[in-house]
């Protein structure tokens, strides 16, 4: 079965370093999405993207952060000075363009900012 | 503002019995709900969906209910099972919107 995946599985970085988290989609889904998940906290909507634009984002995500699909299948996650507060998992989805459709997550990148 | 609620943080079942794990939510323009499970150190795995045009969806031993004048919704598992035991997460969403996710139920079957 097709999967989402991310790299690396775990990113170390000093605070005030840029930082790229890297994900693959399902080859045919058309909508891209960032979560992240603050230890023992929920699960938080960042940004969506779709038809190479952001179509959604929230509070959190503010001018450091931005996204990109440099190519037909990479969807990366910058964010370009990183804080202690950033660290966090970081998830990766994707869905396909029909509406109602579950999206489906990758198994998370591990930010640890020192 | 907490839009969708999974008021129980936890909650442990006997193996072989049903596990219910509940979720509210706020805004009535969701339609489209979903379930999903998480391991530690994994992503989120989709279990089940339901659309708002429907009040059951039936997956196997995965059963979610939707009752939309109460703005609830409910996910069943029967019989559970030891490798259930795992955090349960309600999402919802509006027009084909972004998800938005309550903060979890922890799942422990017990043997």
């Amino acid at each position: 079965e097709p999967e989402v995946t991310q790299t690396p599985s775990h990113q170390v970085t000093q605070m005030g370093q840029e930082v790229i988290l890297r994900c693959v989609p399902i080859s045919n889904h058309l909508y891209f999405y960032w979560y992240r998940q603050i230890l023992g906290q929920k699960v938080e909507f960042l940004v969506s993207f779709y038809n190479n634009e952001i179509s959604e984002k929230s509070e959190i995500f503010d001018d450091q952060f931005s996204v990109e699909r440099p190519d037909g299948s990479n969807f990366t996650l910058k964010i370009r000075s990183t804080k202690l507060e950033d660290s966090a998992m970081y998830f990766c989805a994707s869905r396909a363009g029909q509406i109602n459709q579950p999206q489906h997550f990758g198994d998370g990148t591990r930010l640890s900012i020192l | 503002d907490q839009q969708v609620k999974q008021n129980s943080p936890s909650l442990s079942v006997q193996e072989g019995r049903i596990s219910i794990l509940n979720c509210d939510y706020t805004n009535s323009m969701f339609d489209y709900f979903l379930w999903y499970k998480k391991y530690p150190a994994e992503g989120p795995t989709f279990l089940i969906s339901i659309s708002s045009i429907k009040d059951k969806n039936e997956d196997g031993r995965f059963t979610v209910f939707l009752n939309k004048s109460a703005k609830h919704l409910s996910l069943h598992i029967v019989p559970s099972q030891p490798g259930d035991s795992a955090v349960y997460f309600c999402a919802a969403s509006a027009r084909g919107q972004n998800f938005v996710f309550g903060p979890g139920t922890r799942l422990s079957v017990l043997p």
